[in-house]
């Protein structure tokens, strides 16, 4: 098993460009998860999902989108990025999101100019 | 709402040293799970332990240990013999009933940097 993947692993954004993180795990999990992280903040939920055609926010949903079309992938969408949008986001699953362990991919990180 | 105090911003210790960790959480909540995850330089999230609002043992993995004391709300992490590999930042996390699935709200993190 790949674990959970993320791409890219840098982008570089001029302010109201749009861009999509892309998250993918093939562990059949149903909950997949994605976080920010700013340096003195620890991370940040931003939405989740627990199966396809679901999702929830989070703590920071402002700014971003996400669908749930297949249990493998959880896209993230920047629809106009912004320089406060500058962060470390990752990509988390679990097998079902009631009390499990997530597991995280290994980050993207993006800089929005 | 749920909220994670990790008042230590950054730790220094000298190999071979014990350090304590401390994690503090709120939680209205009588059910809830408590986690810790490192994140070395190289930045990936590695889980380390999840722990129920139930279970009040200490836990203890080689040298590592955890110490969860519901009566103060806390959930310390304690390295034995601290050696440089052991360098990185450390997330006390808690587990928050969303609508449609549990949170992780996260502590700020505690660098901790071990020298040779």
């Amino acid at each position: 098993n790949a674990g959970v993947t993320q791409t890219p692993k840098f982008q570089v954004l001029k302010t109201g460009q749009s861009m999509t993180l892309q998250c993918a795990q093939d562990m059949n999990h149903e909950y997949m998860s994605w976080y920010r992280q700013d340096p003195g903040m620890g991370l940040r939920l931003i939405h989740y999902s627990v199966g396809a055609g679901i999702t929830d926010q989070g703590e920071v949903p402002n700014g971003y989108n996400v669908s749930r079309s297949t249990t493998e992938d959880f896209p993230l969408r920047l629809l106009s990025a912004a320089p406060s949008q500058t962060s470390v986001y990752f990509c988390a699953s679990s097998h079902t999101g009631r009390w499990e362990t997530q597991y995280f991919g290994p980050g993207t990180r993006l800089l929005v100019l | 709402a749920q909220k994670v105090t990790q008042a230590q911003t950054e730790i220094s210790v000298v190999e071979k040293e014990d350090v304590t960790l401390d994690c503090v959480y709120e939680t209205r909540d009588t059910t809830y799970y408590l986690f810790w995850y490192k994140q070395p330089p190289s930045g990936e999230l590695v889980f380390l332990i999840r722990r129920n609002s139930f279970d009040e043992q200490n836990e203890i993995s080689g040298r590592y240990s955890w110490n969860f004391q519901k009566s103060t709300s806390s959930f310390n992490f304690t390295i034995t013999a601290s050696q440089v590999v052991d360098s990185a930042v450390y997330f006390c996390a808690l587990s928050e009933a969303g609508e449609y699935g549990n949170k992780l709200v996260f502590g700020a993190g505690t660098i901790l940097r071990v020298k040779s």
